[in-house]
């Protein structure tokens, strides 16, 4: 059971670059989540979407783009690649509300990916 | 608005002695609260959860969580630490504005010594 896959697992940009982190889930989850998480810091969320076609911002979404064309992938996109998104980015699922009462509202992550922009 | 703190960046503990990590929350509705652990080079991994019924909740790895609503409390706990059971562990709330979102702690360093 594969869960939730991010990919690549590392990845050094130059400033101006451009990229777009992978994220596929096989747990066919509404929800999805990107969160960026900064050395010694917690998660800070950038975008989710509750469902294809739907997305929406968190809390950090400047220099940031998402897409949600179906319910597996959720695709994070880097258009010029700053010294501040030098991160490590976790990709998350949830079935949210719905389903199993004892999954309801539970978050699944990724292993994340660590970005340098130098 | 709704918020959880950890007021612990570090907590340190010898292996076999009980631990606690403690965390409040603030929410204006019926709290939803998580515990979630996050290895070296790992994602998080969801522990527990309270929603309603009974105030201790029994997780994964033999975790549990005591909710005290007159002290807005959630702490963490274990009977007996273990060196594998240092990790980075993050509290977190429901937002009550959304029910897709949750609100993540900054999270307590959990470091057991042999």
């Amino acid at each position: 059971n594969a869960g939730v896959t991010q990919t690549p697992k590392f990845r050094i940009l130059k400033i101006g670059q451009s990229m777009t982190l992978q994220c596929t889930q096989d747990m066919n989850h509404n929800y999805m989540y990107w969160y960026r998480q900064d050395p010694g810091m917690g998660l800070k969320l950038i975008y989710y979407s509750v469902g294809a076609g739907i997305t929406d911002k968190g809390e950090v979404p400047n220099g940031y783009n998402v897409s949600r064309s179906t319910t597996e992938d959720f695709p994070l996109r880097l258009e010029l690649a700053a010294p501040s998104q030098t991160s490590v980015y976790f990709c998350a699922s949830s079935p949210g509300t719905s389903g199993r009462a004892l999954a309801k509202n539970i978050q699944y992550f990724g292993a994340g990916t660590r970005l340098s922009v130098l | 608005a709704q918020s959880v703190a950890q007021p612990e960046d570090q907590v340190n503990v010898a292996e076999g002695n009980p631990l606690t990590v403690k965390c409040t929350y603030s929410v204006s509705g019926n709290p939803y609260l998580f515990w979630y652990v996050q290895y070296p080079n790992r994602g998080l991994q969801f522990l527990l959860k309270y929603i309603t019924g009974d105030n201790l909740v029994k997780g994964s790895y033999g975790f549990e969580a005591e909710f005290n609503k007159s002290q807005t409390s959630f702490h963490l706990k274990k009977p007996s630490a273990l060196v594998s059971d240092s990790a980075l562990y993050f509290c977190a709330v429901r937002d009550d504005s959304s029910a897709s979102k949750i609100i993540f702690g900054s999270g307590t360093r959990l470091s057991i010594r042999p």
